[in-house]
């Protein structure tokens, strides 16, 4: 089916694990985005990718790693899991143009828990 | 920096009562999204607003945008319950790399008999 896919859904882990959070997209969008949503502090871009091999840190990067080697992959990995990094995920994609669009279509989060 | 305030954070209505929700930026931008939430589940774009002076209506939710003010306006006609959930405005941000939206902190609607 057409859509955005995020995986796993939910996933606990322990401090000091790597983690890989998937997402892949069918609709050959050139924008992908990581976001984390806490309590708080509403959704904040942790990374995002305007094309394949082009990646660029948003607000909150530290502690995370994207690659994007074909344009419906965009994996996060936490390298070295934080309790602070213990939040709900969501991958999403766009097609921006001058005359419109860049509307954000949303996975359905990954829900992790570090211990 | 594009900052977005939305407000207020928290909402409690009755039904069948009218209410708007604000959404204020601080750097130009002509491009603006409504998005709902419902618990533990995705966000579902409701509304993207291109120009100054844009509105759409979808059933009991407006949305307009007015681009010189900074502001953009969600406005609910006689609340039902099926309208609790969080709302979310994102804001283009020309200062980033183009596509990246900066979200508010969200409005959390409560509609109650």
């Amino acid at each position: 089916d057409a859509g955005i896919t995020q995986s796993p859904r939910y996933k606990i882990t322990e401090t000091g694990r790597q983690v890989t959070l998937m997402c892949h997209q069918t609709w050959s969008h050139s924008y992908m985005f990581w976001y984390r949503q806490d309590l708080g502090h509403g959704l904040r871009l942790i990374y995002y990718s305007a094309a394949a091999d082009i990646t660029d840190k948003g607000e909150v990067p530290d502690g995370y790693v994207v690659s994007r080697s074909k344009t419906e992959n965009f994996p996060l990995t936490l390298e070295s899991a934080t309790r602070s990094q213990t939040s709900v995920y969501f991958c999403a994609s766009s097609e921006w143009s001058t005359s419109g669009g860049g509307e954000l279509f949303f996975g359905e989060g990954s829900r992790l828990t570090v211990l | 920096e594009l900052k977005v305030e939305q407000n207020p954070l928290f909402l409690s209505m009755q039904e069948g009562k009218n209410y708007t929700i604000y959404c204020n930026y601080s750097t130009t931008s002509d491009r603006l999204y409504w998005y709902r939430q419902d618990p533990g589940k995705s966000l579902e774009s409701l509304f993207v607003l291109l120009s100054n002076g844009a509105v759409k209506q979808e059933g009991r939710l407006m949305a307009s945008l007015d681009t010189k003010a900074r502001l953009s306006t969600l406005h609910i006609t006689a609340a039902v319950h099926d309208l609790s959930a969080t709302y979310f405005c994102a804001v283009l941000n020309y200062g980033g790399s183009q596509g990246n939206l900066i979200f508010g902190k969200g409005t959390k609607l409560s509609v109650k008999p």
